[in-house]
């Protein structure tokens, strides 16, 4: 069985520019979420998609933002790239809504702002 | 706000040493807890996880227990190997919420 699978694993951007990231999860799981790995500061909560829906957001500007397709792949956008947006961005599935369901992530995407 | 806090790294172990890495939470209602550890290079995994207190998790000679007395779930392991050698994440998640709260990760490097 595929694990979660995002794309592209690297990228370097320019600030200023936008950016989009992919992800596909665990065939059969509904929800996606997204978390940003800054250097340094561990885990920080972005997003959750669940059956197309946003169903909950971190504190992040609106400058991020993303969505779910029906096939349940997520693209995570981000737009007007900062300095302090380089961080490793992971994207996790579960296959319901439920929160004590464990959570598979991807390998992430690293992204480099310059 | 809920919260996790874990005990800062990095922590150098020699092969065979005793680990403890300390966390604790900060929760309204019943939050499940979780460990992640993270490999170089590659995502989170799950470690092991527990739903209500006094729950022990347990997997690849990892424990933790949910104690809900002392808000904590401190992650243990009897002998450590340099395979073990990997940045690790205490988590909570509240069913209503579906929100994981991370802590900021626990470098452990372990020496042969």
């Amino acid at each position: 069985e595929a694990g979660v699978t995002q794309s592209p694993t690297h990228l370097i951007k320019t600030r200023g520019q936008q950016v989009t990231l992919r992800c596909s999860p665990i065939s059969g799981h509904t929800s996606v979420y997204w978390y940003q790995q800054a250097l340094g500061l561990g885990l920080q909560f972005l997003l959750w998609y669940d059956e197309g829906e946003e169903r909950n957001r971190g504190n992040f500007p609106p400058r991020f933002s993303g969505r779910q397709f029906p096939n349940y792949s997520s693209e995570l956008n981000v737009n007007a790239l900062e300095l302090e947006d380089s961080a490793l961005y992971l994207c996790a599935s579960s296959s319901t809504a439920q929160a004590n369901e464990k959570l598979f992530f991807g390998s992430g995407t690293q992204l480099s702002v310059l | 706000g809920d919260s996790v806090t874990q005990m800062e790294g990095p922590v150098t172990l020699s092969e065979e040493a005793f680990l403890t890495i300390n966390c604790t939470y900060t929760a309204t209602g019943y939050p499940s807890l979780f460990w992640y550890v993270q490999y170089p290079g590659e995502g989170l995994q799950l470690l092991l996880k527990a739903t209500k207190a006094d729950d022990k998790g347990s997997n690849k000679g990892f424990e933790a227990t949910y104690r809900k007395e002392t808000t904590s779930f401190h992650l243990e392991k009897g002998s450590v190997q340099v395979s073990d050698s990997a940045v690790y994440f205490c988590a909570l998640a509240k069913y209503n919420f579906n929100k994981f709260y991370f802590g900021s990760g626990t470098k452990l490097n372990v020496k042969p």
